[in-house]
């Protein structure tokens, strides 16, 4: 079954300390993950996708097939970083399926 | 610019009447459109795919006749939902994969409101 899981609900760090979102993932196949965010009163919007293996805003994932995991990462978090963060998985035409989400609050 | 559109934002009605949700595709025209539903800081839960000129293909678990799906046109999807009640309230999103295949790019609407009352 194809599945997607965010083990935390909530995240909260301060200001500078290193940021890590877990997301792992049920798939039959070769999938496709990306995460998304959304910030307050705000449309979901890409933050990355494995395949491009760019770092967008400091935040990095890496795919680790071994573990089955997708793992947000960010060495050290901003407060503009506060919002939900989905982890999601596409098979083929654009269908998602999202993980439960993190909402990341990064205080001062 | 937006890619994806929504109307209405947000709307509100009395139970047992039905709502109509849009959902535009600006850019380019999508032959499959996805509806998703989020309760307050809970996942998005695809409801249904949405394919031009044929009926959609709803999850387990939507109910068809509730929830209905119309792409008449490349750009065009609409959610109706009908005689709606209290426990449909809750933030409808659509959603377009643009290109073709695996590894699209995948736009979504802002989103609309719907509390029934």
């Amino acid at each position: 079954a194809q599945r997607v899981t965010q083990p935390e609900k909530l995240l909260s760090v301060f200001k500078g300390a290193p940021v890590e979102l877990k997301c792992n993932y049920s798939y039959s196949g070769s999938p496709e993950l990306f995460w998304y965010v959304q910030y307050s009163r705000q449309r979901l919007q890409l933050l990355l996708r494995h395949i491009s293996r760019e770092s967008i805003k400091g935040f990095t994932a890496d795919l680790n097939k071994g573990e089955t995991s997708f793992h947000l990462k960010k060495p050290f978090a901003q407060e503009e970083d506060s919002a939900m963060y989905y982890c999601a998985l596409s098979g083929w035409g654009g269908k998602l399926i999202f993980g439960q989400g993190t909402e990341l609050s990064v205080k001062p | 610019g937006a890619v994806v559109s929504q109307h209405p934002s947000w709307v509100i009605c009395k139970s047992g009447t039905s709502v109509k949700i849009e959902c535009r595709s600006l850019d380019f025209q999508a032959t499959t459109m996805f509806w998703y539903r989020q309760f307050p800081k809970q996942s998005l839960m695809l409801m249904a795919t949405s394919n031009e000129g044929s009926k959609a293909t709803y999850e387990q678990g939507v109910e068809k006749d509730k929830f209905l799906i119309n792409h008449a046109s490349l750009t065009l999807s609409t959610l109706t939902v009908t005689s709606a009640h209290p426990e449909d309230s809750s933030f409808y999103i659509c959603s377009v994969a643009g290109g073709g295949g695996s590894g699209n790019t995948i736009y979504f609407g802002e989103g609309s409101w719907l509390t029934v009352v």
